[in-house]
């Protein structure tokens, strides 16, 4: 099992390009987060998807889509980068009940400048 | 709205002194508690997990969290740190019943050989 992937590791954008973060997980679980890391602040919630075919927003929404293509892939979107959207992004995934351990893939540092 | 607070962002120890680090929360309802560890260039990991029964969880690597319902506190404890367990903690929070998780904004834990 290689868990939760993410692609791509690194990427550099000019601000107004846009992106899309992949995530994918091949554990069959349920329900799949999108979080950003920055220093001090810990980890904010984005986007989670409970189950296939839904997505609700988290705590910072705001510059970013989502999109659940499946059980195993949840995809993050940029659609304008801006330098206030620089950071780590990290993808999890969770069984089943919210009482399930979150698995957390690798991350992707991202950079706008 | 939910929130989660770790009082120190940066703690120092010398191998063997016990560590405590503080973690309170606000939310009115029932909640599930989470202790996650980020050791460097690794995934964030499950350290313990609260739902319910007895108040203090152990976790894995000697670790043990106490949930204080009165205090709205879920304190991480362990009796004697080593210099592995450098690396950054984060705790975490899910109202029973839904899926949103609110972190904290983590504590950095050196410890010195």
């Amino acid at each position: 099992n290689a868990g939760v992937t993410q692609t791509p590791k690194f990427q550099v954008l000019k601000t107004g390009q846009s992106m899309t973060l992949q995530c994918a997980q091949d554990m069959n679980h349920n329900s799949m987060y999108w979080y950003r890391q920055d220093p001090g602040m810990g980890l904010r919630l984005i986007y989670y998807s409970a189950s296939e075919g839904t997505t609700d927003k988290g705590e910072v929404p705001n510059g970013y889509n989502v999109s659940r293509l499946n059980k195993r892939e949840f995809s993050l979107r940029l659609e304008s980068a801006a330098p206030s959207q620089t950071s780590v992004y990290f993808c999890a995934s969770l069984q089943g009940a919210p009482t399930d351990t979150q698995y957390f893939g690798p991350g992707t540092r991202l950079t706008v400048l | 709205a939910q929130s989660v607070s770790q009082h120190n962002h940066h703690v120092i120890l010398s191998e063997a002194a016990s560590l405590e680090l503080g973690c309170n929360y606000s939310y009115g309802g029932t909640v599930n508690l989470f202790w996650y560890v980020q050791y460097p260039g690794q995934h964030l990991q499950l350290l313990l997990k609260y739902f319910s029964g007895d108040p203090l969880v152990k976790g894995i690597k000697g670790f043990e969290a106490e949930f204080i319902k009165s205090k709205f506190s879920f304190n991480l404890r362990k009796p004697s740190v080593q210099w592995s367990d450098t690396a950054e903690y984060f705790c975490a929070v899910i109202e029973t019943g839904g899926f949103k998780t609110i972190f904290g904004a983590g504590t950095r834990l050196f410890v010195k050989a």
